[in-house]
């Protein structure tokens, strides 16, 4: 079946810009989490989703990011007001959210963002 | 805080040699335990994962890991590989109870034919 895809799949924006950064998960997938990957701080968590529980946010980087996920399925990571260093490839994944131990994150391709 | 550590950043090898990269974790608890690869210009893809039980674990394409809780370790292995593993490597943890992945810097690794 079709996997987590992730649009746009590169994004250029200009310092101060605001920038909105989609995530479509596996269908039938409740739980949704956000990564970013980045030169200096390597594969970070971000913010995730599980069904109709308040999102776990302990790892947005500033009050500048936010996310939303609506009806359960798609998710739009925001981020207000760019900066040079939120220039990275954003990972979306999503996995079945049972809550078994161990459970699969399939990730999607990523968007690079370039922050000028 | 929690956190993984990969010990080798760029590993280069010829075809069918034996590789093993290593991953250590700094937490107490119960941990669950990942190895995931990225092919050049694909998505990061699970290799394998241990969660309970035989802590010799097998996944695709022949590789292997093995959790040993004494030393926090969870190192992947391959006893030959080929150009195709060409790759980079991250190995990860959940935490008990916790979903979300904290992951190691990633192993680079280049096999020359």
């Amino acid at each position: 079946g079709a996997g987590v895809s992730q649009s746009p799949s590169n994004k250029v924006t200009e310092k101060g810009k605001d920038v909105e950064l989609r995530c479509d998960p596996i269908s039938g997938h409740t739980a949704l989490y956000w990564y970013r990957q980045s030169l200096g701080q390597g594969l970070e968590f971000l913010i995730y989703f599980q069904g109709n529980s308040a999102p776990d946010k302990s790892g947005l980087p500033s009050d500048r990011f936010s996310a939303e996920r609506t009806g359960g399925s798609v998710s739009t990571l925001t981020i207000q007001r760019t900066q040079q260093e939120d220039s990275a490839v954003y990972l979306c994944a999503s996995s079945r959210g049972d809550r078994v131990s161990g459970e699969t994150q399939y990730f999607g391709p990523g968007t690079r963002l370039l922050v000028l | 805080a929690q956190s993984v550590s990969q010990h080798n950043h760029h590993v280069i090898l010829s075809e069918a040699a034996s590789l093993e990269l290593g991953c250590n974790y700094s937490y107490g608890g119960t941990v669950n335990l990942f190895w995931y690869v990225q092919y050049p210009g694909q998505h990061l893809q699970l290799l394998l994962k241990y969660f309970s039980g035989d802590p010799l674990v097998k996944g695709i394409k022949g590789f292997e890991a093995e959790f040993i809780k004494s030393k926090f370790s969870f190192n992947l292995r391959k006893p030959s590989v080929q150009w195709s593993d060409t790759a980079e490597y991250f190995c990860a943890v959940t935490l008990y109870n916790t979903d979300k992945l904290i992951f190691g810097t990633g192993t680079r690794l280049q096999v020359f034919p």
